[in-house]
């Protein structure tokens, strides 16, 4: 599975727009790009999975170019209840089966 | 949508007691996974079960560790003679399917050995 790597942490002052980017420089072809989000003494919540181009859903962006070997998760106007960890995994294809978590990015939103 | 349950939240023992996690995952999902997380690092993975079927086992699983999923529903992780460093947030996830499939966790076991 290929490799991630993506800030420790990020501070925000609330309403701002964050971007978060992760490299994941030795991604496979049949590899997706997820992002979870975890709040402390919570499990992981799934957030956004995407391929190539750009993905939207109701909680964030996640934005990957045609080389696919970067992504940027974006979540707009952030509020106090956005600090959390977030996390960068590449998942491979059928066939995979566990996910392989780094450290994350602790985003922290200043009042 | 119940989401993934996990019991009990929170479970503090002695060293070289035996405890024992129950995990319940969202009803149509067949594939359920265990995961351990220390603080400050990201989840690590223990074992999947497809359906009543455990297929792989990390390395991380010695064995004093045992997992079940009985009739492919709910699964338990039981951990025999718990040692200190087995203190950890132990996290049960499920899907429908594997692959790219989202896991779904739920918000896991604090263990403590006293």
């Amino acid at each position: 599975l290929a490799k991630t790597t993506q800030p420790i942490s990020m501070d925000s002052y609330e309403g701002q727009e964050v971007n978060i980017t992760c490299s994941h420089n030795n991604i496979a072809t049949n590899d997706y790009i997820t992002w979870y989000q975890q709040f402390p003494s919570q499990g992981p919540r799934f957030i956004i999975q995407g391929y190539k181009t750009k993905v939207t859903n109701e909680v964030a962006s996640l934005f990957i170019p045609a080389d696919r070997k970067s992504s940027t998760l974006s979540l707009p106007r952030v509020s106090l209840s956005d600090t959390a960890v977030y996390y960068c995994l590449v998942v491979a294809g059928a066939g995979s089966y566990q996910l392989t978590f780094g450290k994350g990015t602790k985003l922290s939103v200043i009042p | 949508d119940t989401g993934v349950s996990q019991d009990p939240r929170h479970k503090i023992t002695k060293r070289g007691q035996n405890v024992t996690f129950r995990c319940d995952p969202i009803s149509e999902h067949n594939r359920l996974y265990w995961y351990r997380q220390t603080l400050g690092q990201g989840p690590e993975f223990l074992t999947y079960f497809q359906n009543e079927a455990q297929l792989e086992k990390s390395r991380l699983l010695s064995d004093r560790f045992s997992a079940e999923r009985p009739k492919g529903s709910f699964s338990t992780l039981e951990i025999q003679r718990t040692e200190q460093g087995d203190s950890a947030m132990y996290l049960c996830a499920s899907s429908l399917g594997g692959g790219h499939q989202p896991q779904h966790f739920g918000d896991g076991t604090r263990l403590s050995i006293l």
